[in-house]
This record gives structure tokens, C-alpha cells and sequence, in this order.
């Protein structure tokens, strides 16, 4: 499968306890954006990094948040603390270069829950 | 602030008929536009894309048609079919910035 891939699918979390989203991006792509997208809402951008830098992020929490793309591995998005609000479905999404007229290529998701 | 709106949440529409979805932005820096289809459960997949020197592009059932002065555009899906039934994505890009700002969705019925 050379698509984007995201584990793990569904995560269940208690308030306070920490969450870890990976996101492996299609082959050959060095950019990974994140977006969450709560309940009736439209998708909210969060971050963009390519290997080993954070390029924007600009829609990310200033507490709580952090995300990391390093040279080898996964994109991984951590959310310490979890909160209700919280809940939410996080998308991942890869190009190949960032250039204005690429396509996103996006994964299935990870449904976060916090209880 | 959205600046990218999908003022339709839902539309409802006969197989066989076209489907029209509607999308309006506020940056004028927008320059290229894209459209996303999403099932329940999965992630978004690209549809058709528009660059802000046309105004109108076609693939397949699939046109968009974008109308800057109005800064507007459009997805107009011809014939629709059940499988068509998804939530709609409108999303824009501009030349500063390599961030797509996505609006909230548009969730198309198809009738059979």
C-alpha cells in the first residue's frame, strides 16, 4: 500500500493522559501536513513540517501540542494532557514538494476519544 | 475569520441529475483551488483542482467552474450517481503559502 498511512485507526484516552498519532507519508514525499477535524466542523489546519523541521505551525496550541518529522520514521503528533475537547478526528496528509499547485494526498484518520 | 465558506451543509439531489456545490473565499491571494471528496470513516481524496488563470475545468462528470471577480467557484458533478454521495471539500491555496485552507463541507445525497 503506497498511500498515507495513520495509526492507530481509533485511540481511546482518560483526561490527562497522553496521546501519540503516527503518520507515514506516501513514498517519495518529504512534506506532512496535519489537520484535525472536530464534529460538524470543516478541517482545521495545524501544522506543516517537512524531515526534520517544522515549517509552520501556525494552527497548532501553543500548550499541549507538539509534532516532529524526523530524517527517519513516522511523523508523529503528540497531544499531552488530553482533554475532552480534544476529541477529534486528526488527519495527515502528504505532497511531494509543498508546491502551491501539488495535491494533498491524505490518510484514513485517527478518531481520537477522550474520556 | 473562514475564509473559505461552504454555505450549503447538505444538498439533496435525484441519480441522474446534475449536483451543483457551492463555495465562496474571502483572501484575493487565492490562486489555486481544489475540491475533496470524503466517505465516512475515511480520509479526503482529491477530485479536480482549478489554478486562478482559468476559469473553468473538466474531468469526466466532474467540472469546476471558478469566477474571481465574484470570488466564487463551483462543482457541478454530471450525471449524479448514489456513489457520488459524500462530503464535499472546497479548499484554496494561495501563491504565499503552501497550506490549503479547507471550508467546512458540503454532504451530497444522492437519491437513487
Amino acid at each position: 500500500n503506497a498511500g498515507v498511512m495513520q495509526n492507530p485507526r481509533h485511540l481511546v484516552r482518560r483526561r490527562g493522559q497522553e496521546a501519540r498519532l503516527r503518520c507515514s507519508p506516501m513514498k517519495g514525499h518529504s512534506h506532512v501536513y496535519w489537520y484535525r477535524q472536530l464534529p460538524e466542523e470543516g478541517l482545521k489546519f495545524m501544522v506543516y513540517l517537512q524531515k526534520e523541521n517544522i515549517i509552520d505551525e501556525s494552527g497548532m496550541p501553543k500548550e499541549r501540542f507538539s509534532a516532529e518529522f524526523p530524517k527517519e520514521g513516522p511523523s508523529i503528533l503528540r497531544i499531552q494532557q488530553v482533554v475532552r475537547g480534544d476529541s477529534a478526528a486528526y488527519f495527515c496528509a502528504s505532497s511531494p514538494s509543498g508546491a502551491t499547485n501539488e495535491k494533498l494526498f491524505f490518510g484514513s484518520g485517527t478518531q481520537l476519544s477522550v474520556l | 475569520d473562514q475564509q473559505v465558506k461552504q454555505n450549503s451543509p447538505s444538498l439533496s439531489v435525484q441519480e441522474g441529475r446534475i449536483s451543483i456545490l457551492n463555495c465562496d473565499y474571502t483572501n484575493s491571494m487565492f490562486d489555486y483551488f481544489l475540491w475533496y471528496k470524503k466517505y465516512p470513516a475515511e480520509g479526503p481524496t482529491f477530485l479536480i483542482s482549478i489554478s486562478s488563470i482559468k476559469d473553468k475545468n473538466e474531468d469526466g462528470r466532474f467540472t469546476v467552474f471558478l469566477n474571481k471577480s465574484a470570488k466564487h467557484l463551483s462543482l457541478h458533478i454530471v450525471p449524479s450517481q448514489p456513489g457520488d454521495s459524500a462530503v464535499y471539500f472546497c479548499a484554496a491555496r494561495s501563491g504565499g503559502s503552501y497550506i490549503p485552507t479547507f471550508g467546512r463541507g458540503t454532504s451530497l445525497i444522492v437519491h437513487p
